[in-house]
């Protein structure tokens, strides 16, 4: 099984500011990397797929980077509706997994 | 307007048998590979099950495999996820989730409880 780990697993900014936020596969998963944003009470919503491709509706200020085994999202600048927790998750073949979450919070 | 509409949640005891639905709407169900996401209380999230287009694939976690059983009826727009033999550690909100290059769009969840 392919074990994502997201850091740091608390990020703390103030809104305008830009945040980084990294995933680390413990094999090489290509560019099949998708990141989701998940505020309490709602489902998660895809915002990243295939490392660096903004989904549908997503603003310009959410992209993604990284191949192989190190992958980021940034936000370029936070606005308020920003902060959730964010997950990083890898497809490979029938198995899915998902990053533990950071949690991104304001500071 | 794509929706996923999950149904059949509740409360059963330890060992009992659980089976969740996924009504699906607003786009062609038969084109895309389906999945069920779970997330326990206050935890992150957790992939359980994929099936393909024409169920010719599927896919479990290795905590519930031999367990739970994923299946699709494209007759019926629906998802399906048979739970047998359930324990307190499957307590979780569970998620089906159409499929692209992605988990592109998701449903609000079907709480599931396991406790005697």
């Amino acid at each position: 099984e392919i074990v994502l780990t997201q850091s740091p697993a608390t990020l703390s900014l103030s809104p305008g500011e830009r945040a980084t936020l990294s995933c680390r596969a413990s094999q090489s998963v290509s560019n099949y990397l998708a990141w989701y944003q998940q505020k309490p009470g709602q489902a998660p919503r895809l915002l990243i797929y295939d490392a660096s491709n903004r989904a549908t509706g997503i603003p310009a200020r959410f992209s993604g980077s990284g191949s192989g085994t190190d992958f980021t999202l940034t936000i370029s600048s936070l606005e308020p509706e920003d902060f959730a927790v964010y997950y990083c998750q890898q497809r490979s073949n029938w198995s899915i997994t998902f990053g533990q979450g950071t949690r991104l919070e304001i500071k | 307007e794509v929706q996923l509409v999950e149904s059949g949640g509740g409360l059963v005891q330890p060992g009992r048998s659980l089976r969740l639905s996924c009504a699906a709407s607003g786009f062609t169900f038969d084109d895309y590979a389906m999945h069920w996401v779970r997330q326990a209380p206050g935890k992150g999230l957790e992939w359980v099950s994929g099936i393909s287009w024409n169920s010719g694939s599927t896919g479990y976690a290795d905590s519930v495999k031999g367990r739970f059983t994923i299946s699709r009826d494209n007759a019926k727009n629906s998802l399906y996820l048979q739970m047998n033999s359930l324990r307190a550690e499957d307590t979780a909100l569970y998620y089906c989730a159409k499929s692209v290059n992605a988990l592109d769009y998701w449903g609000q969840g079907a709480l599931v409880t396991v406790s005697s």
